[in-house]
């Protein structure tokens, strides 16, 4: 059964710093790899979404990262400002499956 | 275009009572799962539809729990005799199609039984 670790479970940096934001999963027979955002009672918002394929994929200030032989994914957010605070979630699509199996999340606080 | 919308937005029900959950799901993507998070915790799977037929329901955590998707596109999620534990916040998501793609969230129901 696929298990996804989040480290650290809560983060805080001052504005303009870069960050990394970790993810662990124990099964690396994955189909893909997905970065979500969601704010205090929101729903989540896809932010990168990397095949297994694939090694990193990057979004504006936001790039991930993805080695499947060690089973890490690393978020890596530039020049981070304080709406970038949310909590960060990643989440693993098995192979030939469609269920995501999540972390429990890095909650990120950007101090202006 | 429109996002995925779920309603009600918050519930709060009473012990025993029956509850119906609704998703309206990006139009056109063929794919929609159910998803629970608890407090604290990241979405747990629950339930997966392609088109009209439920093809894996194997995250509803017992019998108490049903969902339908009867024309493709909105979904209701039924929860019979509600219990405390069930208290929890329920995502819907949509997708495209099915295995590999991105899926999108709606923002969730409250769901608070007392």
């Amino acid at each position: 059964k696929q298990e996804v670790t989040q480290i650290p479970a809560a983060l805080s940096v001052p504005e303009g710093e870069n960050l990394v934001l970790n993810c662990s999963f124990t099964d690396s027979a994955i189909y893909n790899l997905q970065w979500f955002r969601q704010d205090p009672g929101k729903g989540l918002t896809s932010l990168l979404l990397i095949q297994s394929s694939q090694r990193e994929q990057t979004s504006g200030r936001l790039n991930a990262s993805l080695d499947k032989s060690s089973g890490r994914s690393t978020l890596y957010i530039a020049a981070s400002q304080p709406g970038d605070s949310a909590t960060y979630l990643c989440a693993a699509s098995g192979a030939g499956s469609y269920q995501l199996t999540f972390g429990k999340g890095t909650k990120l606080s950007v101090i202006p | 275009g429109a996002g995925v919308s779920q309603t009600p937005s918050n519930k709060v029900t009473e012990k025993g009572k029956y509850v119906e959950l609704r998703c309206d799901p990006i139009s056109g993507h063929t794919a929609l799962y159910w998803y629970r998070q608890s407090l604290g915790q990241g979405p747990e799977f629950l339930i997966y539809f392609q088109g009209t037929g439920a093809a894996d329901d194997s995250g509803l955590p017992n019998d108490r729990f049903f969902a339908v998707r009867p024309e493709g596109s909105v979904s209701t999620l039924k929860i019979q005799r509600t219990e405390r534990g069930d208290s929890a916040v329920y995502l819907c998501a949509s997708s495209l199609g099915g295995t590999g793609e991105t899926q999108y969230f709606g923002p969730g129901t409250r769901l608070l039984v007392l």
